[in-house]
């Protein structure tokens, strides 16, 4: 089974600084995904950012960079110039790649509640 | 739809009624899935479908709890007998089949037992 950890309970930056997430997981497999899902307090979750365990590289999407280590099953998530509009709850989420019953079941981390102040 | 839709947004009810969540998912979208929000808590996986049958019914956390799927587009899953400790909020999300990289989620229905 997987898990996914967030130590963080909650974070707060002020406005224009940059702030790092953590997350850690555990799994005995190999080809899997990644992600940060955003939930602001309209509970929409969105998807920030996605990571595929194959790709070496650290997927970044605008002011959003992930640090993916995949040795120490450990991927963080960076947010630049941080915004009002970042003040949400962030989840680090696991998919495995691999079909099956199970296909495409997101196992979350607890959550990180982000607070962004002016 | 545009978006995955959900009703009701936010649902009352008395210990012991039974209530029925819906989901519409994005149109073409094979995969839908139900997940619960409990106060405080990350999301926790309810049920899996693929078109119409739930290969994975693995966290349904008691037999009160059931869901279906048909035409392989709206589902709904129901709580019978609601206890307070199903308060939570219920997501829903769908995916094509040939896109397992990013599920597209609802707005979630609030289910507070009174």
């Amino acid at each position: 089974a997987q898990t996914v950890t967030q130590s963080q309970p909650e974070m707060s930056v002020q406005e224009a600084e940059t702030v790092t997430l953590s997350c850690t997981y555990d799994t005995s497999e190999n080809n899997y995904y990644l992600f940060w899902y955003k939930q602001p307090p309209s509970r929409q979750m969105i998807l920030v950012i996605r990571q595929e365990a194959y790709k070496q590289q650290n997927a970044t999407e605008n002011r959003f960079s992930v640090n993916f280590q995949k040795a120490a099953k450990s991927f963080s998530l960076k947010i630049s110039d941080s915004q009002l509009g970042d003040t949400a709850m962030y989840f680090c989420a696991f998919v495995l790649n691999a079909g099956g019953t199970s296909y495409g079941k997101l196992t979350f981390g607890q959550g990180t509640i982000l607070t962004v102040h002016p | 739809g545009a978006g995955v839709s959900q009703s009701p947004s936010n649902k009352v009810t008395e210990k012991g009624k039974d209530v029925e969540l819906r989901c519409d998912p994005i149109s073409g979208h094979t995969a839908l899935y139900w997940y619960r929000q409990s106060l405080g808590q990350g999301l926790e996986f309810l049920i899996y479908f693929q078109g119409n049958s739930a290969p994975d019914k693995s966290g349904l956390p008691s037999d009160r709890f059931s869901a279906e799927r048909t035409g392989g587009s709206v589902s709904t899953l129901t709580i019978q007998r609601t206890q307070q400790e199903d308060s939570a909020v219920y997501l829903c999300a769908s995916t094509t089949l040939g896109d397992d990289t990013e599920a597209f989620f609802g707005q979630g229905t609030r289910l507070t037992v009174v």
